[in-house]
């Protein structure tokens, strides 16, 4: 089976700094790779998804993926943290069923 | 429809007792999903159907949890004898697993308490 490790329970960053948020996978077969956020109390949503046309992922909000792997990883960036950005993100693998990380929550200091 | 629907919403319930948890998935979805929630944490994934089947039924916690997906659209999520540490918001999502490339969609969830 899949799996996911997100390095870092919580991570805190000052408003205009880079954002990264750190993803490992595991799967036995080449993964579907997708990045959640989830906004204080509002549902999850699609960020970006790796699905093997490019290995560098833009997705909304400014925010990106790029997938390596060869370090099995799929780590989320964004140049310029903005108050807004602060939330609950989540990595996911899709390959035999859908299988996430336990998130990462992401705290934008003024 | 429009989005995966989930419900009730919120369901407050007495310990020990049996609870039934709803999720209409998009229409034409073949995959859908049931995770757990609890609070602070992240997503514990209880249950996948491809149609009405569950290839893998090893993510429900116990016995008391069962699930099952009728006519390729509709399923629930049952817990019988309710304890405190089911306590939580149960996610549903679907995909269209035939375009294994899409991603899941979410419902609103149902947050469950158990008192």
């Amino acid at each position: 089976a899949q799996s996911v490790t997100q390095l870092g329970s919580h991570v805190s960053v000052s408003e205009g700094a880079l954002v990264l948020l750190r993803c490992n996978y595991s799967s036995s077969v080449p993964p579907y790779l997708f990045w959640y956020v989830q906004y204080p109390n509002q549902g999850l949503q699609l960020l970006l998804k790796y699905t093997s046309a490019a290995t560098l992922v833009k997705g909304i909000n400014g925010f990106e993926a790029e997938f390596k792997k060869s370090e099995t990883s799929f780590h989320l960036t964004k140049p310029s943290a903005h108050m807004s950005d602060a939330a609950e993100y989540f990595c996911a693998v899709s390959a035999a069923d859908m299988r996430f990380g336990a998130g990462t929550r992401l705290t934008v200091k003024p | 429809g429009a989005g995966v629907s989930q419900s009730p919403s919120n369901k407050v319930t007495e310990k020990g007792k049996d609870v039934e948890l709803r999720c209409d998935p998009i229409s034409g979805h073949t995959a859908l999903y049931w995770y757990r929630q609890s609070l602070g944490q992240g997503l514990e994934f209880l249950i996948y159907f491809q149609g009405n089947s569950a290839p893998d039924k090893s993510g429900l916690p116990s016995d008391r949890f069962s699930a099952e997906r009728t006519g390729g659209s509709v399923s629930t999520l049952t817990i019988q004898r309710t304890q405190q540490e089911d306590s939580a918001v149960y996610l549903c999502a679907s995909s269209d697993r035939d375009r294994e490339t899409t991603e899941a969609f979410f419902g609103q969830g149902t947050r469950l308490t158990v008192v």
